[in-house]
């Protein structure tokens, strides 16, 4: 079992719409988890971190964490064609601050 | 601000050589990790440092890798005797202080083994 799995992919919305992408892991120790969005043949770039149980609103994203679940989960909301990206779950152990990250999940907002 | 910078860009390179890539982390951070993502395998950490040490090299695939850093900034992924599996994007990343904090990732080498 991959110590962070996402759903599959890829996710494609209209414009305007919600956007779910969802991420469970492994490792119980786990205190931080991140979200990436990564454009093609561009590096990973930081969207919202979240080490709390609940909610976590920043502008049209949400991020939602429920340790007792292992699951994490980022909502965006009014869908542009911009948000169309790769977007990668990360979790951060106990050891030494190295990132595991999931295998990705590919969104297209579509006009 | 300057983000991280890495060099180079793309290396294409041929089977057997040894490749040297380079990192610039974001200036005063102490903390620098090393990733590769590859289509088959994601994203996956290779080492960390912070400062000059690497507490954490746990990642590194094979003895064929080693990384250093100097001054507490720059650091060299060495890749010796390049298998066409080594054929990826390496991506460095850097945090202000402890290993908790947001990190930051360069633009990524694409290396390309032939």
């Amino acid at each position: 079992q991959k110590e962070v799995e996402q759903n599959s992919g890829p996710l494609s919305v209209p414009e305007g719409a919600i956007a779910s992408l969802n991420c469970t892991y492994s490792d119980r120790g786990s205190q931080s988890f991140f979200w990436y969005r990564q454009y093609s043949g561009k590096s990973p770039e930081l969207i919202m971190s979240i080490y709390s149980n609940g909610d976590k609103e920043d502008g049209r994203f949400t991020a939602q964490l429920n340790k007792a679940s292992q699951y994490v989960s980022l909502l965006i909301r009014d869908s542009q064609p911009s948000d169309s990206a790769t977007y990668l779950c990360a979790q951060r152990g106990t050891s030494y601050g190295k990132l595991t990250f999931g295998q990705g999940t590919i969104l297209t907002v579509h006009p | 601000g300057a983000g991280v910078s890495q060099s180079p860009s793309n290396k294409v390179t041929e089977k057997g050589k040894d490749v040297e890539l380079r990192c610039d982390p974001i200036s005063g951070h102490t903390a620098l990790y090393w990733y590769r993502q590859s289509l088959g395998q994601g994203l996956e950490f290779l080492i960390y440092f912070q400062g000059n040490s690497a507490p954490d090299k746990s990642g590194l695939p094979s003895d064929r890798f080693s990384a250093e850093r100097t001054g507490g900034s720059v650091s060299t992924l060495t890749i010796q005797r390049t298998q066409q599996e080594d054929s990826a994007v390496y991506l460095c990343a850097s945090s202000p202080g402890t290993e908790t904090e947001t990190q930051y990732f360069g633009p990524g080498t694409r290396l390309l083994v032939l």
